[in-house]
């Protein structure tokens, strides 16, 4: 597809159960980055890719978070033993490169989120 | 600590009414900022830079360093304004790459 793609789209879970969250980025772009949103409240920065590799884990709540991305392309989101406090939209982004002087820089391109309610 | 902030996490107004949703930002360098915009049921987008110095659907953002401020402002409100509007600051961090950091957002509801 054109734009970036999450899944699953809603996700109800019961509490203790471990969760998968997919992103399929826009085709070539090479920065790759989570960001969770609370009811009510901002968008939480989580993690950051460049390529496979993650620079940034910095917004990684919890060892509970973690986050993998394969062939500079599909990342994956896993939340182990969920919490009620984990329940918000997930949501990816991605952009073509993130160069310090980049005309790029700075337009990211977000999923539609993937809603995750624990139970 | 880079840091955008958004007071308002409502701003409602009439249709014509002007706008102006505030951000304010912490950042010891040099400044890249962004209006990000949410439509209902719409996904996340990037509505404005402030290095374009462009106006989009008529709204404009003006960079002022010395009140670290870059408002976001419209002179007639629309109804299909209502959204949620957030400000972004890119952050470069070592090795050469950029973190977007957002604030908290703020509601417009443009009433008819």
């Amino acid at each position: 597809g054109a734009g970036v793609s999450q899944s699953p789209s809603n996700k109800v879970t019961e509490k203790g159960k471990d969760v998968e969250l997919r992103c399929d980025p826009i085709s070539g772009h090479t920065a790759l980055y989570w960001y969770r949103q609370r009811l009510g409240q901002g968008l939480e920065f989580l993690i950051y890719f460049q390529g496979n590799s993650a620079p940034d884990k910095s917004g990684l709540p919890s060892d509970r978070f973690s986050a993998e991305r394969t062939g500079e392309s599909v990342s994956t989101l896993t939340i182990q033993r969920t919490q009620q406090e984990d329940s918000a939209v997930y949501l990816c982004a991605s952009s073509f490169r993130q160069g310090a002087y980049s005309s790029n820089t700075g337009e990211l391109f977000f999923g539609e989120g993937s809603r995750l309610t624990v139970l | 600590a880079q840091r955008v902030t958004q007071p308002e996490k409502l701003l409602s107004v009439f249709k014509g009414a002007p706008v102006e949703l505030k951000c304010n930002y912490s950042y010891s360098g040099s400044p890249e900022l962004f209006w990000y915009v949410q439509y209902s049921r719409q996904r996340l987008q990037l509505l404005l830079r402030h290095i374009s110095r462009e106006s989009i659907k008529g709204f404009t953002a003006d960079l002022n360093k010395g009140e670290t401020s870059f408002h976001l402002k419209k002179p007639f409100a629309q109804e299909e304004d209502s959204a949620m509007y957030y400000c972004a600051l890119i952050s470069l961090f070592s090795g050469g790459y950029n973190k977007l950091i957002f604030g908290a957002g703020t509601r417009l509801a443009v009433h008819p």
